[in-house]
């Protein structure tokens, strides 16, 4: 079985400032994929960016990037000049790639990230 | 394109009863997960459906139950609430297809319990 522990139960910061959120994980799975999820107070839980565990290169989506360490088992999120619509609650979830492909989500408890003005 | 739907968005019963939530999947989307979000407690999973069958179960009892018609839309039924049910329910799709890996999520229905 998969975990997905996520340590800083709450984290605020200065708009324009980076903030980095930490995630780890435990698997005995070679395939896999991560995610970094948002719940902003709205709740629709929108997909923030993706790590395919076979590529070393780590991902970024605009403002987000990653910092993946797959020996560590470490998969953490920056977010950089940070602004209001970020608030939100921030998700890390992990799925093994299985025979169908997708297969269900691992989610860790969660980080409440404010972005104050 | 529209999102995942999902009704209804409140929910309120009491213990004993039984409670149905309906998911409605993007269109083309052949895969519907159902998803807990008790208070703090994050995210765990419940079912995953696929093709009008069960593909996987989360670590949850038997009165929770669910199902996919024909136009892949998912219904979940809770039986015999009890108090600790009281979450909201998230509802996610996904094309199904191996090369595919992200679920998209529907704004969920805030399960009471009283």
């Amino acid at each position: 079985a998969q975990t997905v522990t996520q340590s800083q139960p709450e984290m605020s910061v200065q708009e324009a400032e980076t903030v980095t959120l930490s995630c780890t994980y435990d698997t005995s799975e070679n395939n896999y994929y991560l995610f970094w999820y948002k719940q902003p107070p709205s709740r629709q839980m929108i997909l923030v960016i993706r790590q395919e565990a076979y590529k070393q290169q780590n991902a970024t989506e605009n403002r987000f990037s990653v910092n993946f360490q797959k020996a560590a088992k470490s998969f953490s999120l920056k977010i950089s000049d940070s602004q209001l619509g970020d608030t939100a609650m921030y998700f890390c979830a992990f799925m093994k790639r299985g025979s169908f492909g997708n297969e269900k989500l691992t989610f860790g408890t969660g980080t409440r990230l404010t972005i104050i003005p | 394109e529209a999102g995942v739907t999902q009704s209804p968005t409140h929910l309120i019963k009491t213990r004993g009863q039984q409670a149905t939530l309906r998911c409605s999947p993007i269109s083309g989307h052949t895969s519907v997960y159902w998803y807990q979000q008790a208070l703090g407690l994050g995210l765990q999973f419940l079912l995953w459906y696929d093709e009008g069958e069960e593909r996987n179960r989360g670590n949850f009892p038997p009165r929770f139950s669910g199902r996919q018609f024909p136009n892949y839309s998912s219904e979940l039924n809770v039986n015999a609430l009890e108090l600790e049910d009281s979450a909201l329910y998230l509802c996610a799709s996904s094309p199904g297809q191996p090369i595919y890996n992200e679920q998209f999520f529907g704004p969920g229905t805030r399960l009471t319990v009283l």
